[in-house]
């Protein structure tokens, strides 16, 4: 099993509709999650980090359930401006160092007319 | 704010030709990045420096070099340049200090490089 999966997708869904990605991690150890959110050709930028008891950041929720080791985000009210790539990205703690961040692939979103 | 600042944006290198990726990051984080970007494979870290004087291989470190020259600035060597080296490059840094699990990377604009 692949550190951090997740659905490249492409999500293709209308204007004002509402959309959810999963990100799956294999590491039990993971200390924290992030979703960035890349244009193309474009740097990373961070969308939202995932805490334990669910965030919410106006149209974007995220979730962390650890039993399962999965992250979510659902964005409500789709804008065209959304479409983008979603990158889920790990926190893993090896002992005493900096630990390491893991990407997952991302999730490809277009947003139509 | 400049945030993590890449030069070049774009180069070109012939095969066996060396070049050095510069960054430099005016946030006073400790720890600072590079990674590589390939289609299909996503970000894949290429080397690391969690604070100012320690390096650290990541993922993919075969075929590069690194200086953490100071606690601001991150370089990135290609001694010999290959065409597997085809890539986009980005540099990140992010806090690294207390709750240093929790911070997130801030990333340069990326430097796209082909070795012909």
């Amino acid at each position: 099993r692949k550190e951090v999966e997740q659905d490249p997708g492409p999500f293709n869904v209308p204007e004002g509709a509402t959309v959810a990605f999963n990100c799956t991690y294999s590491n039990s150890a993971s200390q924290s999650f992030f979703w960035y959110r890349q244009d193309c050709r474009k740097e990373p930028k961070l969308l939202m980090s995932v805490y334990s008891s669910g965030n919410e950041d106006g149209r974007f929720t995220a979730q962390l359930n650890r039993a399962s080791q999965y992250i979510s985000l659902l964005i409500r009210d789709s804008k065209l401006s959304d479409s983008a790539t979603y990158l889920c990205v790990v926190n893993l703690n090896y002992g005493g160092s900096q630990g390491n961040l893991i990407f997952g692939k991302g999730t490809k979103l277009s947003v139509k007319p | 704010n400049a945030g993590v600042t890449q030069t070049p944006k774009f180069q070109v290198l012939k095969t066996g030709q060396s070049m050095t990726l510069q960054c430099a990051q005016d946030m006073n984080h400790n720890s600072m990045y590079w990674y590589r970007q390939d289609p299909g494979m996503g970000l894949r870290l290429i080397y690391y420096s969690a604070s100012e004087g320690t390096t650290d291989k990541g993922e993919v470190p075969n075929g590069y070099n690194v200086s953490r020259l100071n606690k601001r600035e991150f370089s990135l060597r290609l001694e010999s340049a290959a065409p597997s080296q085809t890539s986009v490059y980005f540099c990140a840094s992010r806090s690294g200090t207390g709750g240093a699990y929790n911070s997130p990377l801030h990333f340069g604009n990326g430097t796209r490089l082909t070795v012909t």
